[in-house]
């Protein structure tokens, strides 16, 4: 099936600090990408679409100047947590849709980063 | 508001158990409902359903949908430690980015 590697798997950071997370669809074109956020022990949340070339539509209750997301490419998505602080950690994740596969409604995930603000 | 709700939240068994998991949709244009397994990171695909009435099956696993009642139920049989997990409920909205929104998940803990 399609992969989607997500990097870095865990980060620590200090409060104030900006994170980047990078999505990377490894052997399909993605041009939406999808960013969770999931609590322990609790669903995923749908944080922001993410769309290649144009900009990322975010959920009610997101912060856009918080969690900036870049798509910059067929297989690149980005998101980058400004201004951390210890109530952002959490783990993300991130999916992306291969249409062209057997089941096109499948949702292929990365591994997800885990983020800890200190 | 499309929404998604999943029953029991959490459920403990014994191996050997069988365990049923719901979910129930009220979404605008559904298009496919799709059930997911987490245990450490990644959501892994377990079925897709996109018609009424037709049974998936994948080893011990089973899924069905029934789309008069918005909902589909997730069978384990001879469960095994193993199968301890999250299990997701997603249902795929026919959009172009093909959202999907998420139900808040089942915690299954299988004891030995």
């Amino acid at each position: 099936g399609a992969v989607v590697s997500q990097h870095p798997s865990w980060v620590i950071c200090k409060s104030g600090t900006s994170v980047k997370i990078e999505c990377r669809s490894l052997d399909f074109q993605a041009t939406t990408m999808f960013w969770y956020r999931q609590f322990p022990k609790k669903s995923l949340m749908l944080m922001a679409t993410s769309n290649e070339g144009s900009k990322a539509t975010y959920e009610q209750g997101v912060e856009k100047d918080k969690f900036l997301i870049n798509h910059a490419s067929l297989t690149l998505s980005t998101l980058t947590v400004t201004s951390a602080h210890p109530e952002d950690s959490s783990f993300y994740i991130c999916s992306a849709r291969d249409w062209g596969s057997l089941r096109p409604g499948e949702l292929f995930f990365g591994e997800g980063s885990r983020l800890t603000v200190l | 508001e499309d929404k998604v709700v999943q029953s029991p939240l959490s459920l403990v068994v014994h191996e050997g158990d069988t365990v049923t998991l719901n979910c129930s949709y009220e979404v605008t244009n559904f298009r496919s409902l799709l059930w997911y397994k987490q245990e450490k990171k990644a959501p892994t695909f377990l079925f897709m359903l996109t018609s009424s009435g037709i049974e998936k099956k994948s080893g011990r696993l089973s899924s069905i949908l029934d789309k008069k009642e918005l909902s589909s139920i997730l069978n384990i049989t001879a469960t095994q430690t193993g199968d301890s997990a999250i299990y997701l409920c997603a249902v795929l909205i026919n959009t172009n980015a093909g959202k999907s929104t998420f139900g808040d998940g089942t915690t299954l803990t299988v004891k030995p």
